[in-house]
């Protein structure tokens, strides 16, 4: 696709269980990134993926938290046994490295917001 | 540990005046910083980067600054619309190759 898609764009579940979000970067970046919005704050960075390097997980808040990226292209937000301080926007931005596109900037997705009652 | 930091949530400005945002950054010395855009219920936007040598960089009624001594970026808009009105964030490159953000400032334009 052109730009970065995300899914689901709304999720509403219930405390104890466990969710998935899925990102589809665009075709050809290499670097994934995982970011958490809570509502009116700043973006809280998750964790990143870059080519075949092992991924910087420094971001996640707890062992609840887990995400692969399959092929160097999709990637999954693991939520296990979700909490309601877990509501937030998630977001997906993908990327080419800083050398190869001059400003390493970064695309995003819509965001999956995700309720937890 | 590095800090990125936006002083202002929140900035009120008359229309055709110019908004000045500003972000500071501690414990670190990144070689670049960026500038988003974000509007309510959708994903940033990339605005600009500007890099560690540059001192100022421009892209039509955008202008960023980039000061190393005081560890700081500007964020101005000039002639200001009520279009402008948005949360802009600034970010930069974390140690580990990632990009860490602030926590963006909310710039409201009034007619």
């Amino acid at each position: 696709g052109a730009g970065v898609s995300q899914s689901p764009s709304n999720k509403v579940t219930e405390k104890g269980k466990d969710v998935e979000l899925r990102c589809d970067p665009i075709s050809g970046h290499t670097a994934l990134y995982w970011y958490r919005q809570s509502l009116g704050q700043g973006l809280e960075f998750l964790i990143y993926f870059q080519g075949n390097s092992a991924p910087d997980k420094s971001g996640l808040p707890s062992d609840r938290f887990s995400a692969e990226r399959t092929g160097g292209s999709v990637s999954t937000l693991t939520i296990q046994r979700t909490q309601q301080e877990d509501s937030a926007v998630y977001l997906c931005a993908s990327s080419l490295p800083l050398g190869a596109s001059g400003t390493g900037e970064l695309f995003f997705g819509e965001g999956s917001r995700l309720t937890v009652l | 540990s590095q800090k990125i930091e936006q002083n202002s949530e929140a900035l009120n400005i008359q229309e055709g005046k110019t908004a000045t945002l500003t972000c500071n950054y501690t414990n670190y010395s990144p070689a670049y910083l960026q500038w988003y855009r974000q509007d309510p219920g959708r994903g940033p936007v990339f605005l600009l980067l500007i890099r560690e040598n540059e001192k100022e960089k421009r892209k039509e009624r955008l202008k960023v600054t980039f000061d190393t001594t005081l560890k700081q970026s500007l964020f101005h808009i000039t002639a200001s619309q009520p279009a402008d009105s948005a949360t802009y964030l600034c970010a930069t490159g974390g140690s580990q190759g990632n990009l860490i953000f602030g926590k963006g400032t909310k710039l409201s334009v009034k007619p």
